[in-house]
């Protein structure tokens, strides 16, 4: 079964602090992307890479950058936490292949910025 | 620009009942169609998915969708729901072409009650 690996399940920072979020996938995807849920918005594309040390943004890059300097690892960067950034992260990853290929979630980091 | 548009926001059912959650999609090309669900406390998992031949698909669970191009619709369905499958259920879209983001929607929050 293909494992995706977020580190933390809960992180609290302060606002204005750098913050680093870590996905971790074992099955030799190349595409990996970040997404942000929040109730009543349902997920949003924050960042993609669809190969190492290539990324593209996504629907809401604003105040986040990423980093995929190896296959497997995919990392989510806010340079200066902001209240408004408070929100669930979700990291998936998914082979090349075709368009249908389905999407394997993370479970998830819990980030509250105070 | 695809977009996903799921407008019940939150569903209550008794056991046994039928469920049907609508979802409506913007894109005039060919596209993939996804259900993802999330049971509380885990990761999104795929329930089914659509890309081409038969318009009704079956996936996981019992559920089922079917694809109505005309309507650019892809509604879930359940002939008789069980407390089991109270969970947050997305629709998501992608184009067939090129590099394909997962676009999804605001998500359908059901609760059956036992």
């Amino acid at each position: 079964d293909v494992k995706v690996t977020q580190s933390s399940r809960y992180l609290v920072k302060r606002t204005g602090e750098k913050v680093f979020l870590e996905c971790v996938q074992d099955m030799d995807h190349e595409n990996m992307f970040w997404y942000r849920q929040d109730p009543g918005l349902g997920l949003r594309l924050i960042y993609f890479s669809y190969d190492v040390k290539m990324k593209e943004k996504g629907d809401i890059p604003e105040g986040y950058s990423v980093s995929r300097e190896k296959k497997e690892r995919f990392s989510l960067i806010l340079e200066s936490a902001s209240t408004n950034q408070t929100s669930m992260y979700l990291c998936a990853s998914r082979s090349q292949g075709a368009a249908n290929e389905k999407l394997f979630f993370g479970s998830g980091t819990q980030l509250s910025v105070l | 620009a695809q977009s996903v548009s799921q407008h019940n926001h939150h569903v209550i059912l008794s056991e046994a009942a039928s469920l049907e959650l609508g979802c409506n999609y913007s894109y005039g090309g060919t596209v993939n169609l996804f259900w993802y669900v999330q049971y509380p406390g885990q990761h999104l998992q795929l329930l089914l998915k659509y890309f081409s031949g038969d318009p009704l698909v079956k996936g996981i669970k019992g559920f089922e969708a079917e694809f109505i191009k005309s309507k650019f619709s892809f509604n879930l369905r359940k002939p008789s729901v069980q407390w089991s499958d109270t969970a947050e259920y997305f629709c998501a879209v992608n184009a067939n072409t090129g590099f394909q983001k997962l676009v999804f929607g605001t998500g359908t929050r059901l609760l059956v009650s036992p």
